[in-house]
């Protein structure tokens, strides 16, 4: 049973090009969780999925992100027109039910914009 | 607001010593979970150890124990006969709904 998938482990984006996160979660578990990480800093909650709808997007910034988790395939986590700012790793978990459970992270994508 | 206060950025122990790191949090709710993740090189977050509020005793882990102190708001993680992989960041983290909120860190260091 293989864990949370990311990948790309590692994306190096020009600024103004768009980036594409892909996770795929445990099997059975159908919520996922996109997560940033600011270097020297703890992970930041950006978005809460369930299959085909989008629960919690309080942590999203309002422009140039948004995610999907189609009811085949990952979850993807878009950036549109990558800012430096963007540079972080971006990790995704998932759950079997809510993530007071227990909740399995990905090892990350870590996104490099230059 | 959910917060959560890790005040050691730095902490550094001998092997086969012990450790404690702190971690002090802020909320209103009476009913949620506690959680220390490590995170190595690899950048994989790994669960260290969980704590339910609802719940008086402290969980263990093996080596690995906590000592919750719901009035004081306090959760901090103690690592008993250190050893070399251990050494990582550690985040604490706090849920009670969707979403986590995590701490800074704590880089620990293992001095062999």
């Amino acid at each position: 049973n293989a864990g949370v998938m990311q990948n790309p482990r590692h994306l190096v984006r020009r600024r103004g090009q768009e980036a594409r996160l892909r996770c795929s979660p445990m099997k059975g578990h159908s919520h996922v969780y996109w997560y940033r990480q600011l270097p020297e800093e703890g992970l930041k909650f950006m978005v809460y999925l369930q299959k085909e709808n989008i629960i919690d997007e309080s942590g999203m910034p309002k422009e140039r992100f948004s995610a999907e988790f189609p009811k085949e395939g990952p979850s993807i986590l878009r950036i549109q027109q990558v800012v430096r700012g963007d540079s972080a790793a971006y990790f995704c978990a998932s759950s079997r039910s809510t993530v007071n459970t227990e909740a399995f992270f990905g090892q990350g994508t870590r996104l490099t914009v230059v | 607001a959910q917060t959560v206060t890790q005040s050691q950025p730095e902490m550094s122990v001998q092997e086969a010593e012990t450790v404690t790191l702190s971690c002090t949090y802020d909320t209103s709710e009476s009913d949620y979970y506690l959680f220390w993740y490590k995170q190595p090189p690899s950048r994989q977050m790994i669960l260290v150890i969980r704590q339910e509020a609802y719940k008086q005793q402290n969980a263990t882990e093996n080596r690995f124990s906590v000592n919750f102190q719901k009035a004081a708001k306090s959760f901090s993680l103690k690592i008993s006969d250190s050893q070399l992989g251990d050494a990582a960041m550690y985040f604490c983290a706090y849920t009670r709904g969707n979403q986590f909120y995590f701490g800074t860190g704590t880089s620990l260091t293992v001095i062999p």
